[in-house]
C-alpha cells in the first residue's frame, strides 16, 4: 500500500532537548512538507523540499531543521530553541497537480 | 502572498445541505483545493478546482470564481460522519511551485 508513515504518533520531550520526527513516504512524490498545527489554528508552513538535497524555509522555520538524503525520507529535528514546540506536527507529500497527502501526524508535548 | 478566509464555525442538520465559503486574496493563484479533516486526524483530500465552475464528486461539490476570489464547499444529505474541520487552500505558483497556503479551517458540527 503506497502512503506516508509518522513516528511515533505521540512524543514527549523535555524542555532543552533536541527531538527528531520521522516521516517516510513511497508514493514517489518529489516534493514533500512539514507543518504545525495549534489548536483552533491552520496548517503553519515548516520547511518542504522539492526535490533529493534540496529544501527551503516555510513560514515558520526558525527552531527546527529538516534534511532530505533520500526521496523517501524528510525527518524533522525540533530544537531547543523552538520555544513553544507544542503542537501536532503534519508530513505530507504532494503529486505535481499540487494535491498533498498527509501522514497520521505526530503529537508532541513539552514536560 | 495568500490571505484566505473562511468561516470559524458552523452547524448544520442531518439531512441538510450546507455551502462553506472560502475567499481569497493572493499574488497569483494555480488551483484551490478543499480537505477534511476529523478531530486528531491528518487532512484528507476531497476537491480539486482550477478553473471556474462547479466540480461534483458524490455527496460534495466545489465551486470555484477565479475572477472573484471565492470558491465554496458543498455538502449535501448531511451525515452527522461529516462533522470535521474542511480546509480551503491554494497553490501559489510564485512560492515553491507545489506549495499550499492553507486557511483556518471551519469546524462543521453535524446535529440529529
Amino acid at each position: 500500500d503506497g502512503g506516508i508513515t509518522q513516528s511515533p504518533k505521540y512524543l514527549f520531550r523535555k524542555e532543552g532537548q533536541n527531538v527528531t520526527l520521522s516521516c517516510e513516504q513511497n508514493l514517489n512524490h518529489d516534493a514533500m512538507y512539514w507543518y504545525r498545527q495549534d489548536p483552533g489554528q491552520g496548517l503553519r508552513l515548516i520547511y518542504y523540499s522539492q526535490i533529493v538535497n534540496d529544501f527551503q524555509k516555510g513560514d515558520i522555520a526558525e527552531g527546527y531543521s529538516v534534511s532530505r538524503e533520500k526521496k523517501e525520507s524528510f525527518p524533522l529535528t525540533v530544537t531547543s530553541a523552538q520555544k513553544n514546540p507544542t503542537a501536532f506536527y503534519l508530513c505530507a507529500s504532494s503529486t505535481n497537480r499540487g494535491e498533498q497527502f498527509f501522514g497520521p501526524g505526530t503529537r508532541l508535548t513539552v514536560l | 502572498g495568500q490571505n484566505i478566509d473562511q468561516p470559524t464555525e458552523m452547524t448544520a442538520t442531518e439531512g441538510a445541505i450546507v455551502q462553506i465559503n472560502c475567499t481569497y486574496q493572493t499574488s497569483g493563484f494555480n488551483g484551490l483545493f478543499w480537505y477534511q479533516q476529523h478531530a486528531g486526524e491528518a487532512p484528507t483530500f476531497l476537491s480539486y478546482n482550477v478553473l471556474d465552475g462547479l466540480e461534483e464528486k458524490g455527496r460534495f461539490s466545489s465551486f470555484l470564481s477565479r475572477s472573484k476570489g471565492y470558491s465554496y464547499l458543498l455538502l449535501k444529505e448531511l451525515q452527522m460522519k461529516d462533522s470535521a474541520s474542511y480546509l480551503c487552500a491554494v497553490r501559489d505558483p510564485g512560492a515553491g511551485s507545489y506549495q499550499l497556503t492553507f486557511g483556518k479551517g471551519t469546524k462543521l458540527s453535524v446535529i440529529p
